[in-house]
């Protein structure tokens, strides 16, 4: 099976940078998703990285460290419309490939 | 628009009464699933079917069922609803379950089981 763990909530300030880590076990990997999702909408795609280091998109980026089952989302320059939840979800290898989520954590941007 | 159509967005039903959510992708995906949200639970998956008339569960199957016979097509059937089935539901798709980071979600359908 897998476990996957984040932060359940965190706060933060307008124009600063927030880091979000996920850790995870899980018994083959094949890739890690980031998902941003506003309360009662579909989850929208972030970042796929299934190599180690550094993906960088605009403001937002995410690193992963397979050999630590480490991940983190990098947000830079927030912005009030930042405030929602972040989901890390990991594909294993083998068996159904679909992806499986953490719990989700909830970003709250403060003027 | 390339997309993951689901419907109804809303639905309050009565236990008992079956119910199906449709779920429809316009990408040719091979991959679909279906996942519930619930508060402090995040996403779980329900089933999953990797091409047509091909279907597996997932992890909290119990109570739903599904089916597969054209590839854009994945409703889900809930044959007698009760009220812990009131959730947020998602339907996703990919083309590829292996390397694919196309993995697209649907609007979502609130179901309430009264």
């Amino acid at each position: 099976g897998q476990n996957i763990d984040q932060p359940t909530e965190m706060t933060a300030t307008e124009g600063a940078i927030v880091q979000i880590n996920c850790t995870y076990q899980t018994s083959g990997f094949n890739g890690l998703f980031w998902y941003q999702q506003h309360a009662g909408e579909a989850p929208t795609f972030l970042s796929y990285n299934v190599l180690d280091g550094l993906e960088e998109k605009g403001r937002f980026s995410s690193f992963l460290s397979r050999s630590k089952g480490y991940s983190y989302l990098l947000l830079k320059e927030l912005q009030m419309k930042d405030s929602a939840s972040y989901l890390c979800a990991v594909r294993a290898s083998g068996g159904s490939y679909i992806p499986t989520f953490g719990r989700g954590t909830s970003l709250i941007v403060h003027p | 628009e390339a997309q993951v159509t689901q419907n109804p967005r809303y639905l309050i039903t009565v236990t008992g009464k079956k119910l199906t959510v449709t779920c429809s992708q316009n990408m040719n995906h091979e991959y679909m699933s279906w996942y519930r949200q619930d508060p402090g639970l995040g996403l779980r998956q329900i089933y999953y079917s990797m091409n047509v008339e091909v279907t597996d569960k997932g992890d909290v199957p119990e109570g739903y069922k599904v089916s597969r016979k054209e590839k854009r097509n994945f409703p889900l059937i809930l044959e007698s609803p009760s009220p812990n089935q009131t959730s947020l539901y998602f339907c996703a798709s990919s083309l590829s379950p292996v390397t694919g980071a196309d993995y697209t979600f649907g609007s979502g359908t609130r179901l309430t089981v009264v």
